[in-house]
C-alpha cells in the first residue's frame, strides 16, 4: 500500500549524464512536489505541479526538468549531472493547495562521480 | 527574505519533556508544520499550526504565535525511537511554497 513510491532508490553515474528518477503517488492528490536534501541536511522544494501545471519553480538550473504525465506521476530529469547534484531527491504529494500537508516518497539517493 | 531558524542538535533523557523551538521570518505566512526524519528516511508529518494556540496529539504537541514568528514541538514522556531530526517549515502566503527549517536533531538517552 505504498503512498508515494520512487524509483530508483539509489543512483550512482558520472559527470555529464543524463538521468531520470520517476515518481508516482496512489493517493489521489493534486499536487506532487521535488524537493532536494543536501548533506547539511537542507531541505529545499523545487518544483510543484498541480493538475499537470507548473505552479512554482524555485531558481534551479534549467538541466532539471520536471515532467508529469498524469496526475498520479511527476518524474524528474536532470541533464549534464554535475558533482553538486549529488544529494538525496524527495518526491512528495499533497491534496489540492490548502492546509493539507504532504506526504514524502522514500527518497531517491543520487551520487555523481 | 525567508529565514527559519532551530536549534542544530538536543539532547534529552528516555522519559523526560523535550521542547524544539523554531522561529521563522517568511514574505507570507499560511501554516507552520513539524515533521519528524529518522537517518536515512523521508520526513513524516508531526503537526500543522496556522493559529495561534496548542495543537496537542497525543505525546506530541505544536504551538505557534504568529505575532512572534514562533513555534515549538513538545515531546512527552520520549521515547528511544523519538531520536530523529525534527523539521519546521513554513507554507507562504501563495500556498505552495514550502520553506524548511535546517532541522534539529534529538538525541534521547537512555
Amino acid at each position: 500500500d505504498t503512498a508515494v513510491s520512487q524509483t530508483p532508490k539509489y543512483l550512482v553515474t558520472q559527470m555529464g549524464n543524463d538521468k531520470s528518477i520517476k515518481c508516482e503517488q496512489n493517493l489521489g492528490h493534486d499536487t506532487m512536489y521535488w524537493y532536494k536534501q543536501d548533506s547539511k541536511k537542507f531541505l529545499k522544494i523545487m518544483f510543484s505541479y498541480n493538475n499537470k501545471e507548473l505552479i512554482i519553480n524555485e531558481t534551479v538550473p534549467n538541466r532539471f526538468s520536471p515532467k508529469s504525465p498524469d496526475k498520479a506521476h511527476l518524474n524528474l530529469h536532470i541533464n549534464s549531472l554535475e558533482l553538486g547534484d549529488s544529494a538525496v531527491y524527495f518526491c512528495a504529494s499533497s491534496q489540492g493547495l490548502a492546509i493539507d500537508t504532504q506526504y514524502f516518497g522514500p527518497g531517491t539517493r543520487l551520487t555523481v562521480l | 527574505g525567508q529565514n527559519i531558524d532551530q536549534p542544530t542538535e538536543m539532547t534529552a533523557t528516555e522519559g523526560a519533556i523535550v521542547q524544539i523551538n523554531c522561529t521563522y521570518q517568511t514574505s507570507g505566512f499560511n501554516g507552520l508544520f513539524w515533521y519528524q526524519q529518522h537517518a536515512g528516511e523521508a520526513p513524516t508529518f508531526l503537526s500543522y499550526n496556522v493559529l495561534d494556540g496548542l495543537e496537542e496529539k497525543g505525546r506530541f504537541s505544536s504551538f505557534l504565535s504568529r505575532s512572534k514568528g514562533y513555534s515549538y514541538l513538545l515531546l512527552k514522556e520520549l521515547q528511544m525511537k523519538d531520536s530523529a531530526s525534527y523539521l519546521c517549515a513554513v507554507r507562504d502566503s501563495w500556498g505552495q511554497n514550502f520553506v524548511f527549517g535546517p532541522g534539529t536533531r534529538l538525541s534521547v538517552l537512555p
